[in-house]
C-alpha cells in the first residue's frame, strides 16, 4: 500500500522549459513534505520542502504547491537547467512523526539540450 | 564539517555471513535514521534512533538491527546475510522540534549478497 506515489518513472523536459514533477499521497496525516534530488551513487540531498499550513513555497528556480483537498503535490522547476537531471524523490512526515520519512519511487528527470 | 558519512562504501558478502554499517554524522543530530533503496523503489525505513540509547523499528526492520551507542553514531548490523537483503544503505540525520525539520542523507553502502 503505497502511501506516497509519484506515477511518472520518468520526464524529458527541453533546457530552458518548465519542469513539472507531480506526487500524489494518501495519508491524512502528513504534515511536511519534502523533495529530495539525487545523483547516481549519491546520497538523496534535499531540495525544498512545505508546511500542510501552507500551499506554496519558492526558492529560486524551485517552487513545491500542495493541494490538501486533493492530496497532491508538485515541483515546478524553472528555468530547466542540464544540471537538474537527476531522480526526484517526494517525501512525507506523518504529523508529530520522529519515524522518518515516507517515499515516492522517484521520478528520473533528464533535460534535453 | 563532513556532515552524514557511512562505511564501508561497497561490500560483497555470502550468504549467512555478519557485517556492520557504520553511520557518523557530526552536526549534533538527535535524530538519526537507516533506509535502504531498492532498484525501481524509493527508500524505505529501516530503524530508526531519537535519541542515543533508543532505537526504534521501522517499516522493513526484518534481518537488522541497530545500536545508537554514541550520540554521533548509529549502527546497522546484519547477523545472517540473505540475498534479499542486497541493497543500497543509507543513514540520514535530523534535528528535531522544528516545523522545518529536514533529513540529512550519507553518501550511501553499497551491500551485494551472493
Amino acid at each position: 500500500d503505497q502511501q506516497v506515489k509519484q506515477n511518472s518513472p520518468s520526464l524529458s523536459v527541453q533546457e530552458g522549459r518548465i519542469s513539472i514533477l507531480n506526487c500524489d499521497y494518501t495519508n491524512s496525516m502528513f504534515d511536511y513534505f519534502l523533495w529530495y534530488k539525487k545523483y547516481p551513487a549519491e546520497g538523496p540531498t534535499f531540495l525544498i520542502s512545505i508546511s500542510s499550513i501552507k500551499d506554496k513555497n519558492e526558492d529560486g528556480r524551485f517552487t513545491v504547491f500542495l493541494n490538501k483537498s486533493a492530496k497532491h503535490l508538485s515541483l515546478h522547476i524553472v528555468p530547466s537547467q542540464p544540471g537538474d537531471s537527476a531522480v526526484y524523490f517526494c517525501a512525507a512526515r506523518a504529523r508529530g512523526g520522529a519515524d522518518g520519512l515516507t517515499f515516492g519511487k522517484g521520478t528520473h528527470l533528464i533535460i534535453q539540450p | 564539517n563532513a556532515g552524514v558519512t557511512q562505511t564501508p562504501k561497497f561490500r560483497v558478502l555470502k550468504t549467512g555471513q555478519s557485517m556492520t554499517l557504520l553511520c557518523a554524522q557530526d552536526m549534533n543530530h538527535e535524530y538519526m535514521y537507516w533506509y535502504r533503496q531498492d532498484p525501481g523503489m524509493g527508500l524505505r525505513l529501516i530503524h530508526y534512533s531519537v535519541g542515543e540509547g533508543t532505537t526504534a523499528k521501522g517499516e522493513v526492520p526484518d534481518g537488522y538491527n541497530v545500536s545508537r551507542l554514541k550520540k554521533q553514531n548509529f549502527l546497522l548490523g546484519l547477523e545472517s546475510a540473505a540475498p534479499s537483503q542486497t541493497s543500497v544503505y543509507f543513514c540520514a540525520s535530523s534535528y528535531p522540534g522544528t516545523l522545518q525539520e529536514t533529513q540529512y542523507f550519507g553518501p550511501g553502502t553499497r551491500l551485494l549478497v551472493l
